[in-house]
């Protein structure tokens, strides 16, 4: 199956600072992106979606200006947390789908954990 | 808005035995798909089954099966012959058939093996 990476598997950071998460699709062209945030023993939810080449579709109550995603190209999109809080700590996964594939087909990462202290 | 409820927040069951995980939903929409996702400790979202919403064969992927019942709006998950490697937690999701690709999760179901 396809497989799609995140980098770093977890990081701590400082309030105050900035934190960007990286999401690769290693062997597919991922023309959709999706970022979730989960908060432990909670579920999956979606934070936005982002198609190659355009900006952002954020979910409400999501601050864009905080959680700012690139997709700048068909393997790659970052979400960057700015001015880190305490309270953004959590896991973050992303998950891709190509534009070869089925229309319900979407490859999660495995999950970057942020800590903020 | 579609809505995934999973009424259990935990199951259990004896290895080689089976078990069934429920999940609901509410739509308005007549075309969807339905997921469940397998969310071992590592964390990686694994999927596990799905289903189409307009195919009244429920699917079935060795020893996983599904309970569709779409006038119920229920789709539950039967595991046969549990295994110790079955142990995760167990996300019910739902996705529009209408372009929308956004899936909903459901809260989860923890699922223990005993030995």
């Amino acid at each position: 199956g396809a497989v799609v990476s995140q980098h770093p598997s977890w990081v701590i950071c400082k309030s105050g600072t900035s934190v960007k998460i990286e999401c690769r699709s290693l062997d597919f062209q991922a023309t959709t992106m999706f970022w979730y945030r989960q908060f432990p023993k909670q579920s999956l939810m979606l934070m936005a979606t982002s198609n190659e080449g355009s900006k952002a579709t954020y979910e409400q109550g999501v601050e864009k200006d905080k959680f700012l995603i690139n997709h700048a190209s068909l393997t790659l999109s970052t979400l960057t947390v700015t001015s880190a809080h305490p309270e953004d700590s959590s896991f973050y996964i992303c998950s891709a789908r190509g534009g070869g594939m089925t229309s319900y087909e979407q490859y999660f990462g495995p999950g970057t954990r942020l800590t903020v202290t | 808005a579609q809505t995934v409820t999973q009424s259990q927040p935990e199951m259990s069951v004896q290895e080689a035995e089976t078990v069934t995980l429920s999940c609901t939903y509410d739509t308005s929409e007549s075309d969807y798909y339905l997921f469940w996702y397998k969310q071992p400790p590592s964390r990686q979202m694994i999927l596990v089954i799905r289903q189409e919403a307009y195919k009244q064969q429920n699917a079935t992927e060795n020893r996983f099966s599904v309970n569709f019942q779409k006038a119920a709006k229920s789709f539950s998950l039967k595991i046969s012959d549990s295994q110790l490697g079955d142990a995760a937690m167990y996300f019910c999701a739902y996705r529009s058939g209408f372009g929308n690709e956004k899936l909903t999760f459901g809260t989860g179901t923890r699922l223990t093996i005993i030995p």
